[in-house]
């Protein structure tokens, strides 16, 4: 059982460049979400799905785009990269809402 | 919305020593809490969950946590650390129910634990 499955592990962007994270998961929750981590921040909310087609906004989505066509992927697109967005990408996936997240191993991006 | 407030960014403790991190929280409603651990590299794993049931959670690791709604708090402890339990430690609390928003996780700042030898 794989989880909840993360690509690349790491990537360097220059800025104005744009990339899409990849987040797979395999245990069939409805429930999909993107934070970062940054250093005293703790992990904070950039969108989530709560199913197929549907996505919505969290804490800090500017700069983001997401989109859900299926239940296993939920890929995060960053349309032109600023030095703002260096950080440690999580994708995470639950059951239900409120319950607990699994948690993919992370994307660290570096933008230059 | 629901916030999470962790007091003490590091924590250092002597290997065998209690211990002990801090978590306050808010929320509109009787909320969910989690406690996750983080090692280096690498994703968040959950330590133990709090979802209305008994008050005193017991976790993975000898971690165990109390929520304590007058006090509006939920801190983890630990009787005696180990050179393993150094990693960093997130709250989070969740709004069961409100709306699609409030399911998700909030987090805390974290909380970096150091073990003495």
């Amino acid at each position: 059982n794989a989880g909840v499955t993360q690509t690349p592990k790491f990537q360097v962007l220059k800025t104005g460049q744009s990339m899409t994270l990849q987040c797979a998961q395999d245990m069939n929750h409805e429930y999909m979400s993107w934070y970062r981590q940054d250093p005293g921040m703790g992990l904070r909310l950039i969108h989530y799905s709560v199913g197929a087609g549907i996505t919505d906004q969290g804490e800090v989505p500017n700069g983001y785009n997401v989109s859900r066509s299926t239940t296993e992927d939920f890929p995060l697109r960053l349309l032109s990269a600023a030095p703002s967005q260096t950080s440690v990408y999580f994708c995470a996936s639950s059951y239900e809402g409120g319950t607990e997240a699994f948690f993919g191993q992370g994307t660290r991006l570096t933008v230059v | 919305a629901q916030s999470v407030t962790q007091l003490g960014s590091h924590v250092s403790v002597s290997e065998g020593a209690l211990v002990l991190l801090r978590c306050n929280y808010s929320s509109s409603v009787p909320p969910y809490l989690f406690w996750y651990v983080q090692y280096p590299n690498q994703g968040l794993q959950l330590l133990l969950k709090y979802t209305s049931a008994a008050t005193l959670v017991k976790g993975i690791n000898g971690f165990e946590a109390e929520f304590k709604k007058s006090e509006t708090s939920f801190h983890l402890t630990k009787p005696s650390a180990h050179m393993r339990d150094a990693a960093e430690y997130f709250c989070a609390v969740s709004a069961p129910g409100v709306n699609n928003a409030g399911n998700m996780l909030t987090f805390g700042g974290g909380t970096r634990l150091m073990v003495k030898p």
